[in-house]
Formats: structure tokens, sequence, C-alpha cells
């Protein structure tokens, strides 16, 4: 079946802006996860979703950070008034339940100048 | 999430075998250990779990002595495919934060 997709893979955008990026889990996957990686870096935890709630948001790094997720499907990631620190691959993961086992999507690599 | 300490970079050819030990010392009784696997411009890919002695898949083998504190991935026979980031972690299963180093960087050349 159809894994984790993410759109758009990459974005630039000038600072200031704001962006929204989006993810699409592997169907029947009721719990999604978003991650931020650095060039050269980790993996670094933003938020977890279980269906359209967020128990856990304790890894957004500021409150120009926000996620959402509808219909226990989509999720958003919305970054305001961005800033060149924001730039990172942002990627998103699915998984049945709250497992150890986390299907990635390819990512969305955000440039922001 | 225990810590876990891996090399930072190994070289390799193709058809020769990958082995990548992770420490971790402090392993708790409950923890298991997990490896994934990054290709560049993808996502993590989950390869390979165990909680002790070995697991082996169509992918890789995990090899856990008596005492966990270290564990060692083995990559059978690798092709310049299987150049990627490997990463190790131990955690008992709830830790959905999951959180990668550096990992070990697998370079195969021909």
């Amino acid at each position: 079946g159809a894994g984790v997709s993410q759109s758009p893979s990459n974005k630039v955008t000038e600072k200031g802006k704001d962006v929204e990026l989006r993810c699409d889990p592997i169907s029947g996957h009721t719990a999604l996860y978003w991650y931020r990686q650095s060039l050269g870096q980790g993996l670094e935890f933003l938020i977890y979703f279980q269906g359209n709630s967020a128990p856990d948001k304790s890894g957004l790094p500021s409150d120009r950070f926000s996620a959402e997720r509808t219909g226990g499907s989509v999720s958003t990631l919305t970054i305001q008034r961005t800033q060149q620190e924001d730039s990172a691959v942002y990627l998103c993961a699915s998984s049945p339940s709250v497992l150890y086992e986390q299907y990635f999507g390819p990512g969305t690599r955000l440039t922001v100048t | 999430l225990a810590k876990t300490t891996q090399p930072i970079s190994m070289d390799s050819y193709e058809g020769q075998e990958v082995n990548i030990t992770c420490s971790h010392n402090n392993i708790a009784t409950n923890d298991y250990i997990t490896w994934y696997q990054q290709f560049p411009s993808q996502g993590p890919r989950f390869i390979i779990q165990g909680y002790k002695t070995k697991v082996t898949n169509e992918v890789a083998s995990l090899f856990i002595p008596a005492d966990r504190k270290s564990s060692t991935l083995s990559l059978p026979r690798v092709s310049l495919s299987d150049t990627a980031v490997y990463y190790c972690l131990v955690g008992d299963g709830n830790d959905y934060k999951l959180s990668f180093g550096a990992g070990t960087t697998v370079t195969v050349r021909a």
C-alpha cells in the first residue's frame, strides 16, 4: 500500500512569511508524528497526534509553530513568520498506534532565505 | 530513551559484511534495541528490533549479548545501495519521541 506522503517536497520562503507543510499518513494509522532534522543533525521531535488530538506538543520550538490533524488522517504543520533557523527537513511519521515502529515520509525541505 | 554510542562512520566494499556496534550501558530491563536506516533525502526506515540473543530478517541481523550493554547490527554482503546512515535506539516501546543522534554513516564502495 501507499506509504506516508508529504508535500511539498521542497519549499523556499522568505523570512517572515508563513508556510504550511502537509502530511498524508498511511491509511488506518491513528498515530502521527512530526519531527525536524537539521543538516547533519539528528532527529528532533515536534508533536504527536493520536487521532485528531495532540496530547504532546512539547517539542514545538515556539508559538510560531502549530499543527492540526483532521478526520484522523491528514495533518498540517504551520510555521508563522518564518526565521532562518527554521530551515530544516520536516519529517512526518505514522504508526498503527503508539508503537516504536514508525513509518516516515520523505520529508519537506524548508529553506528560509 | 537510554543513551547510545555508535561509530560516526564506517567504510566498506561491495560484497563485504558490515558490523556496526552500538553501546548502551544503561539499558533498562524493559528496553528493546531498534535500528533505523536513512538514505539521503529520505525519511528513516525501521530495519530491525530485538531484546536479546539474535534476531534476523531479510535485511539484517541483530546480535545482542547476554548483558545487553551493547548490540551489533550486521549487514550481510552489502551493495552500493546500502550506503546510508544507521541509527541505534534503545527504549521500552512507549518512547514515541524518537530521538536520533548522528548515527553511523556507512559508505559502500565498488
